[in-house]
């Protein structure tokens, strides 16, 4: 098991040019999140997924941002037209339904990805 | 609400507990987290507590959780140099649909 890994590690762009990050969860995990940290500030919910059915946005998930996990393994998260107040880490993390050995919830042993920086100049 | 809030900093010597607070708003929320962030890593799940408890220890971590007051803590036994790091609160409703993170707390371990 490899973790939660983040595509690419560091994007450079201009402003208003669109780019696209890519996130494979943990193998068996069915829960996948999308999250947003900028400086000095916690995680940001952006956008929940559960296998491939997109459940929860968040206010904060303008037009310009889209997010889709077509097969229920890897998702992508794409911002169009990009502005500088869009620069930030853009972090993923994935977690499993059902229940684990001793019976209780695996759904709370939520697991990040190290996230994809983005720099919009 | 979706509230977490939580103190910027917190310094303390090495060997020394450490304590650090979060409150939260949402009378909802089910299970509270505590993650660990160093420089240039990801977030790392320390511990988390379900709200019909109000105390959990697991080594080093001793977790309490008031509810009436919606005031979580994070207890650090014997705190090292190696736990340096940012601490963020979070809480989830029973869907785990959403989580909402504190802005974290910047904890500085003195030699």
């Amino acid at each position: 098991d490899t973790g939660v890994s983040q595509d690419p590690r560091h994007k450079i762009t201009k402003r208003g040019q669109n780019v696209t990050f890519r996130c494979d969860p943990i193998s068996e995990h069915n829960r996948l999140y999308w999250y947003r940290q900028t400086l000095g500030q916690g995680p940001e919910f952006l956008t929940y997924f559960q296998n491939e059915a997109q459940l929860e946005k968040s206010r904060l998930l303008s037009d310009r941002f889209s997010a889709e996990r077509p097969k229920g393994s890897f998702s992508t998260l794409e911002i169009q037209r990009t502005e500088q107040g869009d620069s930030a880490m853009y972090l993923c993390a994935s977690s499993s339904s059902g229940r684990g050995l001793a019976g209780g919830l695996k759904s709370y042993e939520q697991y990040f990805g190290p996230g994809t920086r983005l720099t919009v100049t | 609400g979706e509230d977490v809030e939580q103190s910027l900093f917190l310094s303390v010597r090495e060997g020394d507990s450490s304590v650090i607070n979060c409150t939260y708003t949402d009378s909802s929320s089910t299970y509270l987290y505590w993650y660990k962030q160093e420089p240039g890593a990801g977030l790392q799940l320390l511990t988390y507590i379900f709200s019909n408890m109000d105390m959990k220890q697991d080594q080093r971590l001793t977790v309490l959780l008031n509810k009436k007051d919606k005031h979580l803590s994070l207890r650090i036994a014997d705190t090292q140099t190696g736990d340096s790091a940012i601490y963020f609160c979070a809480e989830t409703r029973y869907n785990f649909n959403k989580f909402y993170f504190g802005s974290g707390t910047k904890l500085n371990v003195k030699p």
